[in-house]
């Protein structure tokens, strides 16, 4: 099945830059998302690419994606403590369309 | 706009009664709901997938007599856990998605604990 890999945790800097990695194995995936998921709560959607597009950007976010290497990325530009949170990467698509594969979850922790 | 709520967001119940969790899109149609159970630590794992007027289908593993789903309107779904028993305390969360169901919206959860 579907198979979607994120490293646990990463540790910055405020005002640095965010980078978080995600790796899934479906080649027919259309959709990719980026949620976000604060203790205690549900997951809050930051943004999504659709297959066909290498790179979006919304404001402080950009997420990259290389299909070739099913690679997608998710930076995030001076990072704020309020940035602190776990970030799940998804994808849908091919036969399972509209459900979601989830990663593990990135724990990002920003220092002051 | 695409608020999804839940209720109620913790409960606790004793082993062995039912409790149930109401999903609600607040601010459009739901075409199709989906339940995910969170444990600790972990990533979100899909339970059922809904639509409204039809029986919700279900993940392997995950029983159907046990997690009683209901898609009654395009803005409600419930969510029964029957027979409530420890092992079923965790986060559950569900989302709402309308027309071709590419963006996925979450509500805030419930943390049901079972004693």
């Amino acid at each position: 099945g579907e198979d979607v890999e994120q490293s646990l945790f990463l540790s910055v800097r405020e005002g640095d830059s965010s980078v978080i990695n995600c790796t899934y194995t479906d080649s027919s995936s259309t959709y990719l998302y980026w949620y976000k998921q604060e203790p205690g709560a549900g997951l809050q959607l930051l943004t999504y690419i659709f297959s066909n597009m290498d790179m979006k950007q919304d404001q402080r976010l950009t997420v990259l994606l290389n299909k070739k290497d099913k690679h997608l990325s998710l930076r995030i530009a001076d990072t704020q403590t309020g940035d602190s949170a776990i970030y799940f990467c998804a994808e849908t698509g091919g036969t399972s369309y509209g459900k979601l594969t989830f990663g593990q979850g990135t724990i990002l922790t920003v220092h002051p | 706009g695409a608020v999804v709520s839940q209720h109620p967001s913790r409960v606790i119940c004793k082993s062995g009664t039912s409790v149930k969790i109401e999903c609600r899109s607040l601010d459009f149609q739901a075409t199709t709901m989906f339940w995910y159970r969170q444990f600790p630590k972990q990533s979100l794992m899909l339970m059922a997938t809904s639509n409204e007027g039809s029986k919700a289908t279900y993940e392997q593993g995950v029983e159907k007599d046990k997690f009683l789903i209901n898609h009654a309107s395009l803005t409600l779904s419930t969510l029964t856990v029957t027979s409530a028993h420890p092992e079923d305390s965790s986060f559950y969360i569900c989302s709402a998605s309308e027309g071709e169901g590419y963006e996925q919206y979450f509500g805030p959860g419930t943390r049901l604990t079972v004693t």
